[in-house]
């Protein structure tokens, strides 16, 4: 089984539509995040959480909320999903190690959402 | 800022020949680097990663790095390329004063032709 699992793979909606993208990991890792990927842009961080009481913005949190259940699972929704949040959504885990910051980040295999 | 640039969206090469991708970074402080590869329709995995000690840092698959900072480089190389390596593939950099946070270049496609 894969370590780190995301729910639904693909997803359609409609503009103004509330969804939920949910991430589970069996890993054991303190750390999750969620990034967004568009073509020619990369990957760029839209929330992280180090534990289950800490939750922290990235660098395009706006219209994005997440909710972290329990160590192993942490979701993402778009509370009124708009054309322009269409993309490819990784969640990623890491474990804190000796020294976090050096800690590699395990990434799922993506839901691909797409907003009409 | 920080900043991770690679030069070439796009990399095309016959099978058998030199793998050259390229990245430089701009970091105030020592850098972490890390390479990812992204297989058609497939999550992120790490490739190789330097922290620190040595400069040369080999990864799975053949592909190596060698950290330069004079050069503020962090190129991926593989001697010969497979038709297995055709992928997409990003240069990352932990960002200063946070916790493991990456940013990521925008990424180089791999071609590999017969």
């Amino acid at each position: 089984d894969a370590d780190v699992t995301q729910t639904p793979r693909n997803r359609i909606t409609k503009t103004g539509k509330r969804i939920m993208l949910e991430c589970s990991q069996t890993k054991g890792h303190d750390r999750m995040y969620w990034y967004r990927q568009d073509p020619g842009l990369g990957l760029r961080l839209i929330y992280y959480s180090f534990d289950v009481k800490d939750i922290n913005k990235g660098e395009i949190s706006d219209g994005y909320s997440v909710s972290r259940q329990a160590q192993a699972k942490f979701s993402l929704s778009l509370e009124s999903a708009i054309p322009n949040q269409t993309a490819l959504y990784f969640c990623a885990t890491s474990d804190l190690g000796t020294s976090g910051r050096k800690e590699t980040q395990y990434f799922g295999p993506g839901t691909r959402l797409l907003v009409l | 800022a920080q900043s991770v640039t690679q030069l070439g969206s796009h990399v095309s090469v016959s099978e058998g020949a030199l793998v050259l991708l390229r990245c430089n970074y701009s970091s105030s402080v020592p850098p972490y680097l890390f390479w990812y590869v992204q297989y058609p329709n497939q999550g992120l995995q790490l490739l190789l990663k330097y922290t620190t000690g040595a400069t040369l840092v080999k990864g799975i698959n053949g592909f190596e790095a060698e950290f330069k900072k004079s050069e503020t480089s962090f190129h991926l190389t593989k001697p010969s390329a497979h038709m297995s390596d055709a992928a997409e593939y990003f240069c990352a950099v932990i960002k200063a004063g946070s916790q493991g946070n990456l940013i990521f270049g925008k990424g180089t496609k791999l071609s590999v032709k017969p």
